[in-house]
Parts: structure tokens; sequence; C-alpha cells
């Protein structure tokens, strides 16, 4: 069965440290895509990455990187250099391919809280 | 342009009262999502429409839970007779299309209590 599972329930660091927010899956497709999404206290979740299950490349995005390992069906997420504006709860999500929907299945979420 | 928008913001609604959500996707987006998140959970998936076609309905908590989408545009989510087990924050996303661009694109939810 399809599952996340984001075993870090709350994650408390002070402002510039590094912080990496870990993601775990469970799929029998081969075929899948992994996200990352924020939920900022205003609470709308915004879209951070897309990752198809081909492409194993790490990627970063400024301060922002993943790093995807199929072998450990792991898809982590570190913020270097962490700010206060990066406190929110962040949610890992998979998709599965399939013929009538690409709905997503959220892990239960990671709360990040940065301190000045 | 605009994104997902979603109203009311807040329902509070009396045990056993109707209530209908409403969902405005990005405009073009073919298809549309709803989701139930729970307080302190990740959300979890309700419905999926492809145009104005349900084609994933096996999130729905029960036959309550009713949604439709008949012109391929805005959305709405009915719940009837509402019971406390379904306060949540109801999503609603869209994305452009199926797979090649597939990430969803959420609104702010609306939050409903039934007291």
């Amino acid at each position: 069965a399809q599952k996340v599972t984001q075993a870090q329930t709350e994650i408390s660091v002070v402002e510039k440290e590094d912080v990496t927010l870990d993601c775990v899956y469970e799929t029998r497709d081969t075929t899948y895509y992994l996200f990352w999404y924020k939920q900022p206290p205003s609470g709308e979740l915004v879209f951070l990455i897309r990752r198809n299950s081909f492409d194993e490349q790490n990627e970063i995005s400024g301060r922002y990187s993943w790093n995807f390992q199929k072998s450990t069906s792991s898809f982590n997420f570190t913020i270097t250099a962490s700010q206060v504006v990066d406190s929110a709860v962040y949610f890992c999500a998979l998709s599965e391919l399939s013929y009538n929907t690409d709905k997503l299945i959220f892990g239960t979420g990671t709360r990040l809280q940065v301190f000045p | 342009g605009a994104g997902v928008s979603q109203s009311p913001r807040y329902k509070v609604a009396k045990r056993g009262q109707d209530v209908a959500l409403r969902c405005d996707p990005i405009s073009g987006h073919v298809s549309l999502f709803w989701y139930q998140q729970a307080l302190g959970q990740g959300p979890e998936f309700l419905t999926y429409f492809q145009n104005e076609a349900q084609l994933d309905k096996s999130g729905l908590p029960s036959d309550r839970f009713f949604a439709e989408r008949p012109e391929g545009s805005v959305s709405t989510l009915k719940i009837q007779r509402t019971q406390q087990e379904d306060s949540a924050v109801y999503l609603c996303a869209s994305s452009p299309r199926v797979w090649e661009d597939n990430e969803q694109f959420f609104g702010p939810g609306t939050r409903l209590t039934v007291l």
C-alpha cells in the first residue's frame, strides 16, 4: 500500500542552523512522483518541488536542497542557514501512476520552528 | 494570475445542517482535487475531477459527502447532515494537466466547525 512517513513531528532550531526533514515512502509502483509542500501559519499549502521516480539527481534551489534515494525509499529535504520565515509545517507527498487520478498521499508533516 | 480561491473561509454549522463549500480553480486547469485536513494531520484525499468528470471519489468518507463540477471549472463540495467528526479544513487544489504538469496548487481552505 502507498504510504508516506515523516517520523519527525517537530524540530526546533536556531536561525542559521542547517536542518534536514526526513521523508520515507512506500509504493508498489515503479513510476511515481514525490513532492514537498510548505504550510505556513496562514494555512495555505505552497508547492516546493516535484521529483519523478526516474530522476534521482539531487536538486538545489537557493537554501533548499533535496536528496532522493530510491534504494532507501527516501526523499529528504534540507534547509541551509535556516531563517525565521522558514517556520512552518512541511509535508512530503506521493503520487502514483494511475489512469484515473493524480491524488496526493501526504505524510503527517514536520513542524519546523526557527528561533531568532 | 489569480490562484485557487475558496469560499467561505470559515463556516460554523450546527450538527445536522447541510453545508456547501465552493472552489474556484486556476483558470484553464484541467484537474481539481478536494482534500480534508484534520487538526495536526496531513491532508487526506476526498475526490478528483478531470474537467467535469469525477474520476475518483474513493476518499469520500460517507454518502453524506457529494461533490460536483458541472462545467469543468467551479466545484462545490456538499456535506449533508453534518456531524462533529466533519470538523476540519477542506482544501481544494487544481493542476494544469495530468502527469507532466501535475503539481497541485492549493487554495486557502475552508475551516468547517460543526457544533
